[in-house]
């Protein structure tokens, strides 16, 4: 068990809708990333916060938004849900801002299947 | 974006043999790398991680080995058992803390 949590742990929707992610870092981490992860597909990174504020953005669509609360939990937001859109979406945690040696702990994922 | 690959998608060994998992990585300026295991269902686990200062770095029956000239990097796993059966990833970082993961390598062990 790393310490990250996510809920919910599968989701299932329509095409069109949106649905929110929760995660909650490990006690004592300030940064929280964001991992796409589709079928015999690597992960890619969306989107990083550390303590409240975005730090880094990769591959994250427009229809996506995230955000870290200021009891460093955080949110990811899936809007205009498409097919494509099916996949392991995972939260990532480190203790500082990233970089040098800051390793990352990830919870469990949420298994999205959008029909 | 940058280029994280596996020389491997698969690998069958049979207990009690060496793994050794391959990667390349196409950032010459990266200078810390990470190998997780990812076994069904889960999330990535942290396995080892090594700086770029380095070359060799030992765990628990794990070695991590980087050559930076040919940018490649390795994971050896000593006596596999079939616990270590799993997707093995590494991850590449650089400045701007993005991490960069290849598509992983799955690993059975063979009883």
């Amino acid at each position: 068990d790393s310490g990250v949590t996510q809920t919910p742990k599968h989701l299932i929707t329509a095409t069109g809708q949106r649905v929110t992610l929760r995660c909650s870092p490990r006690s004592g981490d300030l940064s929280v990333y964001w991992y796409q992860q589709s079928l015999d597909q690597g992960l890619q990174f969306l989107i990083q916060y550390y303590n409240g504020e975005e730090r880094a953005k990769g591959n994250i669509l427009e229809r996506f938004s995230a955000q870290q609360f200021p009891d460093l939990h955080s949110e990811l937001n899936l809007s205009s849900l498409e097919l494509g859109d099916s996949a392991l979406y995972f939260c990532a945690s480190s203790v500082f801002s990233g970089g040098g040696t800051d390793t990352q702990y990830f919870g469990p994922g949420t298994r999205l299947t959008v029909l | 974006g940058e280029s994280v690959g596996l020389h491997l998608p698969t690998l069958s060994v049979q207990e009690g043999d060496n793994s050794i998992i391959n990667c390349a990585y196409s950032n010459s300026a990266s200078d810390y790398f990470i190998w997780y295991k990812q076994e069904s269902g889960k999330g990535p686990q942290f396995i080892i991680d090594i700086r770029s200062n380095m070359d060799k770095r030992q765990g628990q029956r794990v070695t991590v080995l980087l050559n930076k000239t040919v940018k490649h990097l390795s994971l050896q796993i000593a006596a596999t058992q079939p616990g270590d059966s799993a997707v093995y990833f590494c991850a590449e970082n650089k400045a701007g803390n993005q991490f960069y993961f290849g598509t992983g390598t799955s690993l059975t062990v063979i009883p």
